[in-house]
C-alpha cells in the first residue's frame, strides 16, 4: 500500500542554517505531495504541494521538488528561523481520498 | 472568514462516558475527515465522508462513531468501547473541485480520560 517515510528528529539548528528534512514515499501511479506544519498545540497548516514529477512547490522560503524517480519530496529551506521551530509531516494523497501522512519531525532553532 | 472550527479545544471525560466533539467548516467543501494524533505516531483516519449521509471507516474506526448530516458538520463521538481515547483529535476537510486533494484542517481537540 501507499506510505510516506520521513526522516527522525529530532532536528536541532541555530538560527540562519540550512535545513533539509527528508520525505520518501510509496505509490502507485502519480499521487499528489504534500508538507504540512504543525507549531504546538494547534491543527495542521499546509506549507506547500506539488501535484506531477519534477514540480516544486514554495511558500515562506521553504521549497520542495517531486522526484518520480526516486520517490522523494524534500523539505529545505536556505536559512531557518526560531519562529520555523514546529513539528514538520510528509504526506501524499492518491484518488482524492485520505492522505497518508508520515511520522512528523520536529524541527527546533535556536537562536 | 472561512475555515473550520472544533469545540472545544480541551475536553476531560470519565472512563466510560461517551463524548462528541464537534467539527464545522463554513468553506463549502464536501468531504471531511477525522484524524487521531499521538505523539510519535503521525496522523491516523478515523473515518470520512465524500458527501452528507454517506461516511467511511478508516483505518482505526473501532470505538468510533459519526454522522453527516449536513454538509457543514461532521461530529465524532468517542465511546466507551475506545481502549484508549486520550489524544488530540483533528478534523479536516477537501474540497471536490480540482486535482491537487489538499486538505484544511481545524485547531484540533484534546481529549483526556481518565
Amino acid at each position: 500500500g501507499n506510505s510516506v517515510t520521513q526522516m527522525e528528529g529530532p532536528v536541532t539548528l541555530s538560527e540562519e542554517a540550512f535545513l533539509t528534512i527528508n520525505c520518501t514515499y510509496t505509490a502507485t501511479g502519480y499521487p499528489s505531495l504534500f508538507w504540512y506544519v504543525q507549531y504546538p498545540g494547534e491543527g495542521l497548516q499546509l506549507l506547500l504541494k506539488a501535484t506531477k514529477a519534477d514540480d516544486k512547490g514554495s511558500n515562506k522560503g521553504f521549497e520542495a521538488t517531486y522526484r518520480k524517480e526516486t520517490t522523494s519530496f524534500h523539505l529545505e529551506k536556505g536559512s531557518v528561523q526560531v519562529s520555523d521551530s514546529a513539528v514538520y509531516f510528509c504526506a501524499l494523497n492518491q484518488a482524492g481520498t485520505a492522505l497518508i501522512f508520515g511520522k512528523g519531525t520536529t524541527l527546533s532553532v535556536s537562536s | 472568514d472561512g475555515g473550520i472550527t472544533q469545540s472545544p479545544k480541551y475536553l476531560f471525560r470519565k472512563e466510560g462516558q461517551n463524548v462528541t466533539l464537534s467539527c464545522e467548516q463554513n468553506l463549502n467543501h464536501d468531504a471531511m475527515y477525522w484524524y487521531r494524533q499521538d505523539p510519535g505516531q503521525g496522523l491516523r483516519l478515523i473515518y470520512y465522508s465524500q458527501i452528507v449521509n454517506d461516511f467511511q471507516k478508516g483505518d482505526i474506526a473501532e470505538g468510533y462513531s459519526v454522522s453527516r448530516e449536513k454538509k457543514e458538520s461532521f461530529p465524532l463521538t468517542v465511546t466507551s468501547a475506545q481502549k484508549n481515547p486520550t489524544a488530540f483529535y483533528l478534523c479536516a476537510s477537501r474540497s471536490s473541485g480540482g486535482s491537487s486533494y489538499e486538505q484544511y484542517f481545524g485547531p484540533g481537540t484534546r481529549l483526556t480520560v481518565t
